[in-house]
């Protein structure tokens, strides 16, 4: 059974841009959660999705948003990018929210 | 409100040693609780969970925790630490109410296992 697949796994972007995270989840998984991780802050929660809804989100601007699909593979998009969202951006995903949650490779994004 | 407590940002240990990271938590409701492990570069692996069943949890690479609800703790234990268990360690909490499946992670402790 293949695990959380995250693509790109490495990223470079320019302050101003914007971005887009993918995130696979396993199989028959329908609760897409996503957290950033950097050396200052650790890992904070940034939102959860559960059948194409969004159901929980964590305290981080608008810049950060995200969408889920029917196949529940999800996405994330920062905009404006700016230098302090250079992190590991990591997917995790379980069977419903309630249940443990298998994580991802992450995507490391530098901003520049 | 739930929150996680890793009191140990380091921990060294020798091969063959015992290990013990320590964590506390906080929660309104009552809590599932995890640790997971990071090595450098890579995603985070489950090691094991609590969820209200038996309080001794015993998971992966002989690792195993106690949930301790009158001390609000939940300690990770290894009895001879191996080389390969160097990496940061997350405990985490969950609350388990409607709408509210965000996992609350610890700040981590890092473990260096010495020759």
């Amino acid at each position: 059974k293949a695990g959380v697949t995250q693509t790109p796994r490495y990223l470079i972007k320019t302050r101003g841009q914007q971005v887009t995270l993918s995130c696979s989840p396993i199989s028959g998984h329908r609760s897409v959660s996503w957290y950033q991780q950097t050396p200052g802050q650790g890992l904070q929660f940034l939102f959860e999705y559960f059948s194409e809804t969004q159901r929980n989100k964590g305290n981080f601007p608008g810049r950060f948003s995200g969408r889920q699909f029917s196949n529940s593979r999800s996405e994330m998009n920062v905009s404006t990018l700016e230098l302090g969202d250079s992190a590991l951006y990591l997917c995790a995903s379980s069977f419903r929210g309630e249940t443990e949650a298998f994580f991802g490779q992450g995507t490391r994004l530098t901003v520049v | 409100a739930q929150s996680v407590t890793q009191l140990d940002s380091h921990v060294s240990v020798s091969e063959g040693t015992p290990v013990l990271l320590r964590c506390n938590y906080s929660s309104s409701y009552s809590p599932s609780l995890f640790w997971y492990v990071q090595h450098p570069n890579k995603g985070l692996q489950l090691l094991l969970k609590y969820t209200s069943a038996a309080t001794l949890v015993k998971g992966i690479n002989g690792f195993e925790a106690e949930f301790k609800k009158s001390e609000t703790s939940f300690h990770l234990t290894k009895p001879s630490a191996h080389m390969s268990d160097a990496a940061e360690y997350f405990c985490v909490v969950k609350s388990e109410g409607y709408n509210n499946n965000d996992m609350r992670f610890g700040a981590g402790t890092r473990l260096t296992v010495k020759p």
